[in-house]
């Protein structure tokens, strides 16, 4: 089966500090992508990082960052020096190879404390 | 600019009232696909499209229909709406199947929150 897991439904951030959004994800393809977008109060979905299963090294793009751990199938978001710019709901997203669609988490709602 | 476009952004209708949220991408995309958004669920896939005349059920395809006659367009088709398909769907495009490079990323139309009484 093909599943996406977002065990945290909220979570609080001390501005300028780091968090790390859980995602853990389970398909028997061994060729996949994973990606997180984040959606704002305005409601529109922004992509933010991608990962592929055979990436050697964890993807970054600012100050995003992805924690891939493969054997664990876990892909967790890292955000770093978090700003109030950031809170918003996240989502943890994978498209297997040999099938034609995205599986998406149920989200996490990050909020960021001045 | 490179854009997904979704109609109307809001509408509220009654039981049984046909509508059609449209969908339009301006990239030449060759993957389509409707998604809905509900609360503690995420987003899930309705319907997707691999190109012209050629489309597929997602997860929760039921009280939908979609059509692809055009590569730009991709339309939802809500025959006959009820009360439980209230809710924020989304269209999105990327450029066609999975690369490991990554090329496949979803881009997202603004969204459409629909509401049935």
């Amino acid at each position: 089966a093909q599943k996406i897991t977002q065990t945290q439904p909220g979570m609080f951030v001390q501005e300028k500090e780091a968090v790390t959004l859980d995602c853990t994800y389970d398909t028997s393809d061994p060729s996949y992508g994973l990606f997180w977008y984040k959606q704002p109060s305005s409601g529109e979905m922004i992509f933010l990082i991608y990962q592929g299963s055979y990436d050697q090294q964890n993807a970054t793009e600012g100050r995003y960052s992805l924690n891939f751990q493969k054997a664990r199938k876990s892909a967790n978001l890292v955000i770093s020096a978090s700003q109030l710019g950031d809170s918003a709901m996240y989502f943890c997203a994978m498209r297997p190879y040999n099938f034609n669609k995205f599986y998406f988490g149920s989200g996490t709602k990050l909020n960021v404390k001045p | 600019e490179a854009q997904v476009t979704q109609n109307p952004r809001y509408l509220i209708t009654v039981t049984g009232k046909k509508l059609t949220v449209t969908c339009s991408q301006n990239m030449n995309h060759e993957y389509m696909s409707w998604y809905r958004q509900d609360p503690g669920l995420g987003l899930r896939q309705i319907y997707y499209s691999m190109n012209v005349e050629v489309t597929d059920k997602g997860d929760v395809p039921e009280g939908y229909k979609v059509s692809r006659k055009e590569k730009r367009n991709f339309p939802l088709i809500l025959e006959s709406p009820s009360p439980n398909q209230t809710s924020l769907y989304f269209c999105a495009s990327s450029p066609g199947a999975f690369e490991q490079s990554g090329a496949n990323v979803l881009t997202f139309g603004a969204g459409s929150r629909l509401t049935v009484l």
